[in-house]
């Protein structure tokens, strides 16, 4: 258990409205990030945190945006949702932080349906 | 620009027997790391074995080994003595060094489903 939970675990929403959705960790690692999976196309970064505001983006981060107050929230908005949007929704966080390496342990994702 | 190619959406193996995932992959860094990661029905994403690529050992972990062929971009997973549990969406994932902040790069995923 890499101490990582994430909110809510499932969303209905309706085009057009926003939407946050949160991961929170424990264990205080400095690396968060952000996939989306969709059939297909296996987990897509969409933005990553290396610290507190300290953010930047992935390969899929169109219509995302993100924010770190503290090390331990790391928040994903969709600021009009679309339903390109329906997807799951992982947080991952990284352990080793700046030394070599590199595997990532996730949290248990958030699947979003937006109507 | 890192890509991760996993050309086998669904495999089947039956109970006992081994099964090989075939991943390749593509980057121009030297230092590197790949892994194969597990997604069970219940969704959550389960690390399942690592490599690093300056090893030129393969990694294994349990009935679950790897076969590491660096010149040829290839890292596929075996899986012996297949059990129910291991039916699973398996990812391959790629790491690679330098300036990359630790972002990982996935393949497509394999579906493997376990005949009783």
């Amino acid at each position: 258990d890499a101490g990582i939970t994430q909110s809510p675990r499932h969303k209905v929403t309706e085009t057009g409205t926003p939407v946050t959705l949160r991961c929170h960790q424990t264990e205080n690692h400095r690396y968060m990030y952000w996939y989306r999976q969709d059939p297909g196309h296996g987990l897509r970064l969409i933005h990553y945190s290396y610290g507190v505001k300290d953010t930047d983006k992935g390969e899929v981060s169109d219509g995302y945006s993100v924010s770190r107050s503290k090390t331990e929230d790391f928040l994903l908005t969709l600021e009009s949702a679309t339903s390109s949007q329906t997807s799951v929704y992982f947080c991952a966080i990284r352990p080793l932080g700046d030394l070599p390496g590199g595997e990532q342990y996730f949290g248990p994702g958030t699947r979003l349906t937006v109507t | 620009a890192q890509t991760v190619t996993q050309s086998q959406p669904e495999m089947s193996v039956q109970e006992a027997e081994t099964v090989t995932l075939s991943c390749t992959y593509d980057t121009s860094e030297s230092d590197y790391y790949l892994f194969w990661y597990k997604q069970p029905p219940s969704r959550q994403m389960i690390l399942v074995i690592r490599q690093e690529a300056y090893k030129q050992q393969n990694a294994t972990e349990n009935r679950f080994s790897v076969n590491f062929q660096k010149a040829a971009k290839s890292f596929s997973l075996k899986i012996s003595d297949s059990q129910l549990g291991d039916a699973a969406m398996y990812f391959c994932a790629l790491y690679a060094g330098g300036t990359s902040y630790g972002k990982l790069t996935f393949g497509q995923g394999t579906i493997l489903t376990v005949h009783p």
